[in-house]
């Protein structure tokens, strides 16, 4: 079945340091890319999304690009902050002829940013 | 504030009892997702209505059932609770019956906890 892997955690940079946390999914046909984000104590927020091969998604100076060839789309920001600190959540939402919207997480990656 | 509302935010009760969580939707969201998010697990599907209809069907335990009602709040019901139960539980919406491409919006959760 469709599933989402990502780095596992946690990831604790210093502030103003690159951030890169590695997702691959295995799907069939043309799913849609999400990364979502999960402040302490709340739920979980679209970050950005990718909804077909080479799309960019971008939001906060977070980025993603949708590679087909890889099965992969990466998060990465070129400068964190301590604000960043969450857990990230790459997701799918698998392409059965627009009649399903449900999400396919992977397990989170935890992201700690020291001052 | 995503505008999805979960009540309660928090539940303690003992095994084999059964508790109701329930959900708004966001003004004018027609979909409903449930997730269930463990340790173990991470962040699992459980199911989708849409309008009033189930949509999709995740890893939803027999013992677990869900509704959607006419004014499109939703609850999920989990009877003969069992200590693996234990778990934080979202509820999302989005406009539209996929996720492709439309937002899911999640509420802040509920943690129960089965002691």
């Amino acid at each position: 079945g469709d599933s989402v892997t990502q780095m596992e955690g946690p990831v604790t940079l210093s502030e103003e340091a690159f951030l890169t946390i590695n997702c691959t999914y295995t799907a069939t046909g043309y799913p849609s890319l999400f990364w979502y984000v999960q402040y302490p104590g709340e739920g979980l927020q679209l970050l950005l999304k990718a909804t077909k091969a080479d799309d960019k998604g971008s939001n906060k100076g977070f980025e993603a690009t949708y590679r087909k060839e890889t099965t992969s789309f990466h998060l990465e920001k070129g400068s964190v902050q301590v604000s960043d600190s969450a857990v990230y959540f790459c997701a799918l939402s698998p392409n059965y002829g627009g009649s399903q919207g449900n999400l396919i997480f992977g397990k989170g990656t935890k992201l700690s940013v020291k001052p | 504030d995503s505008g999805v509302t979960q009540t309660p935010k928090h539940l303690i009760t003992a095994t084999g009892q059964r508790v109701t969580l329930r959900c708004s939707p966001r003004s004018g969201d027609l979909s409903v997702y449930w997730y269930q998010q463990s340790l173990d697990q991470g962040l699992q599907f459980l199911i989708q209505y849409y309008n009033g209809e189930e949509r999709a069907k995740g890893n939803i335990l027999e013992r677990f059932s869900a509704q959607q009602f006419p004014d499109l709040h939703s609850e999920l019901n989990l009877s003969s609770l069992e200590l693996g139960d234990s778990a934080l539980y979202f509820c999302a919406s989005s406009v539209r019956g996929t996720a492709t491409n439309t937002e899911a919006f999640f509420g802040q959760g509920t943690r129960l906890t089965v002691v």
